[in-house]
């Protein structure tokens, strides 16, 4: 079955413990994407790479850390979490560039105490 | 500033009945714009994409129309179900190369 998988689907930490969200997708897509999605804000993107070893900045991506060794996974890192780092975070991978639809991970609910 | 503006409020309609949703956009010229639904707790899925030059799309019970004039898409659901219920989401893509911009989401009630 096509899918995202995120893990974990909770996690409660305290402020300053590094963390990292897994996010694998096996479509064998180029693209991958983080969002965050607070409510009265929607969706925003954090980082998204077009392929292994290419990522780049979305429009909130201070705070976190992202890396594409392979291009089926893409994980998350909080280097040091803050409580507004608290959100539902969600992965999502699509073909290539362009106008193709986002195939989204079920999500990371994320509590920073 | 840029901005995507969707239903703020809920939106309930009784079963059978036609829901229509509405994004709104201002400063963007966006090659296509695409619909998600999303319920709670899970991520969205896409539902439909439609390009710029293209006026109207369809597929089974959705529609989805394109006013690049109005600078305003809508999104109707007929024969609308209590299955329908869910928050849908618009997204435009605002550099022509896959870059998303996401509303806020329309919540749909549909009571039987």
């Amino acid at each position: 079955e096509a899918q995202v998988t995120q893990n974990p689907r909770y996690l409660i930490t305290v402020t300053g413990k590094k963390l990292t969200v897994t996010c694998s997708q096996n479509m064998n897509h180029e693209y991958m994407s983080w969002y965050r999605q607070d409510p009265g804000l929607g969706l925003r993107q954090i980082y998204y790479s077009m392929n292994v070893e290419v990522t780049d900045k979305g429009d909130v991506p201070e705070g976190y850390k992202v890396s594409r060794k392979e291009k089926r996974n893409f994980p998350l890192i909080l280097e040091s979490p803050s409580p507004n780092q608290t959100s539902l975070y969600f992965c999502a991978s699509r073909v290539g560039q362009g106008a193709g639809k986002l195939f989204f991970g079920s999500g990371t609910q994320l509590s920073v105490l | 500033s840029q901005k995507i503006e969707q239903n703020s409020e809920a939106l309930n309609i009784q079963e059978g009945k036609t829901a229509t949703l509405t994004c709104n956009y201002t400063n963007y010229s966006p090659a296509y714009l695409q619909w998600y639904r999303q319920d709670p707790g899970r991520g969205p899925v896409f539902l439909l994409l439609i390009r710029e030059n293209e006026k109207e799309k369809r597929k089974e019970r959705l529609k989805v129309t394109f006013d690049t004039t109005l600078k305003q898409s809508l999104f109707h659901i007929t024969a609308s179900q209590p299955a329908d219920s869910a928050t849908y989401l618009c997204a435009l893509d605002i550099n022509g190369r896959g870059k998303l911009i996401f509303g806020q989401g329309t919540e749909l009630s549909v009571k039987p």
